[in-house]
């Protein structure tokens, strides 16, 4: 099955840039998909299509996908940017979906 | 604006069987596709299975294939999620989520049910 690895946690301070990666093999060839989940709440859609996002989401939050990684960059970062990232794509092979483990990502 | 409702959390002995619901509200109930999503306290998300309600029958993930059950029913907008033969680790919020039928990013969720199995 298609497996989808995110780095645990990444940290970064206001007003830096975040980057959080998804590796997969030829991840490049798949639409990948970023939720952002707050503690007690339902995942937010906030990248979709490797780079596109829905309405509401500030222009801060971006996304690209090439060769073996898709990466989430959120620039200027700020308090409430602290969540946990989960990357997600459509596997074809077995038409099933399938979810990164997770980033934490920590505002210093 | 499509919004999904899940029913209320559960506790459950071991060896039971839970069936949570997802009712949605606005858009059209049969052009889009609702999944289950469950996160296991402190752990990341597992997608479990999906029915595209005009389509019928669901699909199911390998490690659920034996003990879940997706059905929805159109009259009332609803789709449910049954899981038996719980055990402790089933212990978890379960979310149902919608997805357009034409892409496989997940727009809307609901809010989350949790299953809690103990004896």
């Amino acid at each position: 099955s298609y497996v989808l690895t995110q780095p645990p946690s990444v940290s970064v301070a206001p007003g830096q840039t975040a980057r959080i990666t998804c590796g997969g093999n030829n991840i490049g060839s798949k639409s990948v998909h970023w939720y952002q989940q707050k503690p007690g709440q339902a995942p937010l859609l906030v990248v979709y299509d490797d780079s596109d996002r829905p309405s509401g989401i500030p222009e801060r939050f971006s996304g690209s996908n090439s060769g073996n990684t898709a990466t989430l960059t959120i620039s200027r970062i700020e308090a409430g940017d602290e969540a946990d990232y989960y990357c997600q794509v459509w596997d074809s092979n077995s038409d099933h979906v399938v979810f990164g483990g997770g980033t934490k990502l920590t505002v210093l | 604006q499509v919004q999904l409702v899940q029913s209320g959390a559960e506790v459950k002995k071991p060896g039971s069987s839970v069936k949570v619901s997802c009712k949605a509200s606005g858009g059209t109930f049969s052009s889009y596709a609702i999944s289950w999503v469950r996160q296991a306290p402190g752990q990341g998300l597992e997608w479990m299975g999906g029915i595209i309600p005009i389509f019928g029958p669901a699909d199911y993930a390998q490690n659920f294939q034996v003990r879940v059950t997706i059905t929805a029913d159109d009259s009332t907008s609803t789709v449910y999620m049954e899981l038996s033969s719980l055990r402790s680790e089933d212990t978890a919020v379960y979310f149902c989520a919608r997805r357009s039928l034409d892409s496989s990013a997940y727009y809307g969720w609901g809010q989350g049910t949790l299953v809690t199995v103990s004896s």
